[in-house]
């Protein structure tokens, strides 16, 4: 059973346009993870959100948390190609179990 | 500080056979976590160890099994493989204390074919 649904599954833009990622769950988390994967490499951690509705940016990424702790957005604003990943979002509960959600390929084309 | 390292970075083993990963967790750290990740899967939590001890586990064979050592290093072994453990196994390693945040930090994964 995959607790955490992200949409779309794949995403293929042009350089500059805007994007949103999203991850959702009928659990509560304690907190959430995005991380950015890059072929052949192991998952970077992007940004960590604990607080109902806490909203992070980081650069052009901008982070979500939902008001109940379900779930969770990414926004890229003028997407470069370097944003070329699989993003993957992860919920915390309980004590350190951390569920990884099904993954977004993004693909930016220059 | 030196990241998370894993050895080795590609391995081909053949049906039967069994297999030992290695993983180097950042100084400091004293939890270890294993995925296994598949295209068809992705990222599948194997097992958590912290201070020598396995605290967390998930759905998985007893095939599949880990240690770690009083350095905070970890292995993980998989024995009579199957031509479906085929995958990356990657670990991560994080402080481990009670966080409620439980960041992690991977390492580049160890990239595992089974003829």
């Amino acid at each position: 059973t995959q607790l955490l649904e992200q949409s779309p599954q794949f995403l293929s833009i042009q350089e500059g346009e805007n994007l949103t990622v999203y991850c959702n769950s009928s659990s509560v988390f304690s907190s959430l993870q995005w991380y950015r994967q890059e072929p052949g490499e192991g998952p970077v951690l992007l940004v960590t959100v604990v607080t109902g509705g806490e909203v992070k940016k980081l650069k052009r990424l901008t982070f979500q948390f939902g008001d109940a702790r379900k779930d969770s957005s990414l926004h890229i604003t003028a997407a470069q190609p370097g944003d070329t990943g699989l993003y993957l979002c992860a919920g915390v509960r309980g004590y350190q179990k951390v569920t990884f959600g099904t993954g977004t390929k993004l693909q930016v084309i220059p | 500080k030196a990241g998370v390292t894993q050895t080795p970075r590609y391995l081909i083993k053949t049906r039967g056979q069994q297999v030992t990963l290695s993983c180097s967790p950042i100084s400091g750290h004293r939890s270890v976590s294993w995925y296994q990740q598949t295209p068809g899967q992705g990222l599948q939590f194997l097992f958590e160890y912290f201070s020598e001890t396995q605290r967390n586990k998930g759905n998985f064979p007893g095939r599949f099994s880990g240690r770690q050592f009083s350095n905070s290093r970890s292995e993980m072994n998989v024995s009579t493989l199957e031509l479906g453990d085929s995958a990356l196994y990657l670990c991560a390693s994080s402080l481990g204390g009670a966080q409620t945040s439980y960041e992690q930090y991977f390492g580049p994964g160890t990239r595992l074919t089974v003829t």
